[in-house]
């Protein structure tokens, strides 16, 4: 168990509808990414947070966005959604924003 | 742009025999380089790291190897365990807001 919790485990929508994805870091940790794996493709990186600011942003779709709570949990909201957005969505967190990050065991996100 | 490449997608070895599994990068201000462990339906484990101001760095039956000269890294599994059959990923950052990148992943399968 990482410590990273990501809710909810599996989610399966249609196109065109709005989600929204939930990550609540390690305790104490500040930075928190967000992932996306496609089928058969490595871990993109999406976007990064730091205690509750955007600090990094990676190939993120327009459609989608993302913030930190004052908590220090991120949610990841994904809109206008289309078949090609079904992939597992990971987030990760890390004290700081360097060395190793810790990753959630993903959301399985299946448009329809 | 793939900046970090894991040019073996698989790589079967026999228990107890070395697993080694290498990564070529291609973007010279990478300074801190990861290797991450992921089994189905999980999310990626940290492995080992390593910084660029080492050659080596050993955990156990895990040890990285840095070429900077060469941009690539190598991790070797001594003896190997049918537990360590996963895939693996290398990653790689650049500063201290560093995005890890990742390469394609190896799935590693050991046989007894």
């Amino acid at each position: 168990d990482s410590g990273v919790t990501q809710t909810p485990k599996h989610l399966i929508t249609a196109t065109g509808q709005r989600v929204t994805l939930r990550c609540s870091p390690r305790s104490g940790d500040l930075s928190v990414y967000w992932y996306q794996q496609s089928l058969d493709q490595g871990l993109q990186f999406l976007i990064h947070y730091y205690n509750g600011e955007e600090r990094a942003k990676g190939n993120i779709l327009e459609r989608f966005s993302a913030q930190q709570f004052p908590d220090l949990h991120s949610e990841l909201n994904l809109s206008s959604l289309e078949l090609g957005d079904s992939a597992l969505y990971f987030c990760a967190s890390s004290p700081t924003g360097r060395l190793e990050a810790f990753f959630g065991q993903g959301t399985r996100l299946t448009v329809v | 742009d793939q900046q970090v490449k894991q040019n073996s997608p698989s790589l079967s070895v026999q228990e107890g025999r070395i697993s080694i599994l290498n990564c070529d990068y291609t973007n010279s201000m990478f300074d801190y380089f990861l290797w991450y462990k992921k089994y189905p339906a999980e999310g990626p484990t940290f492995l080992i790291s390593i910084s660029s101001i080492k050659d080596k760095n050993e955990d156990g039956r895990f040890t990285v190897f840095l070429n900077k000269s060469a941009k690539h890294l190598s991790l070797h599994i001594v003896p190997s365990q049918p537990g360590d059959s996963a895939v693996y990923f290398c990653a790689a950052q650049t500063d201290s807001w560093g995005k890890l990148q990742f390469g394609a992943g190896t799935q590693v399968v050991v046989t007894p």
